[in-house]
């Protein structure tokens, strides 16, 4: 079954990028799925921070679009989530999950299944 | 965006007993819902989508319920690994989603 793990930096510094990496096994990045970050702060709930698919689409959060960047890497079967101008506020567990679901011409409607393990992103100097 | 809204944020129920969670979303979204399970340390597990059909491997003491703007998820007779956090999704407003805040399922 496909499984997915994330990698990257646990310390990032106030004003710099956070860099995530996810990897995906045991199925391939260009199936017809979308492929998501979702984020975590410390004891609080989740949040849906943006989508790619395999041809390079990608959607965004518009609370976090102009901070964000998701792109794929087809030959490593893996996508990546850069985020810019971090603040403690970005301070999270940081999950990749692939959307289950279904798209049509013009629309999607995507669950979240399975999910990486998470990885804890801490902003601090 | 539609804005989701769990209740209660904590719900104390005794081992055996059934439990009922609420989700409310600000507009309908159809049947277009899913549910969560999350334990301390891992990453959430998805239990039901489409408001009610539950996902794979998941036991059928586990129910959904609802469509429009109500929903509900029920476990029939809670087990010890039951205690956990619940959140629902909202997926009908491709391409933002949205969370419920999470509802934390204590046993009494």
């Amino acid at each position: 079954q496909v499984q997915l793990q994330e990698s990257g930096p646990g310390l990032v510094k106030p004003s710099g990028t956070l860099s995530l990496t996810c990897a995906v096994s045991g199925g391939s990045i260009s199936s017809s799925n979308w492929w998501s970050w979702v984020r975590q702060p410390p004891g609080k709930g989740l949040e849906w921070i943006g989508e790619i698919y395999h041809s390079g689409s990608t959607n965004y959060n518009p609370s976090l679009k102009s901070r964000v960047t998701i792109s794929v890497d087809k030959s490593k079967n893996q996508f990546s989530l850069k985020l810019s101008s971090v603040t403690a506020a970005d301070t999270a567990v940081y999950y990749c999950a692939r959307a289950g679901g279904y798209c049509s011409s013009t629309s999607c409607w995507n669950w979240f299944d399975p999910w990486g393990q998470g990885t804890l992103v801490t902003v601090s100097s | 965006e539609i804005v989701m809204t769990q209740s209660p944020a904590t719900l104390s129920v005794s081992p055996g007993e059934r439990a009922t969670l609420s989700c409310r979303a600000s507009q309908s979204v159809s049947s277009n819902l899913a549910w969560y399970q999350q334990k301390p340390g891992q990453a959430p597990r998805l239990l039901i989508y489409g408001a009610s059909t539950r996902a794979t491997g998941i036991p059928a003491r586990f129910s959904g319920s609802g469509s429009g703007t109500e929903f509900t998820l029920t476990i029939s007779s809670l087990q010890s690994e039951d205690f956990a956090v619940y959140y629902c999704q909202q997926y009908n407003n491709w391409p933002l989603y949205t969370f419920g805040q999470g509802t934390k399922l204590e046993i009494k």
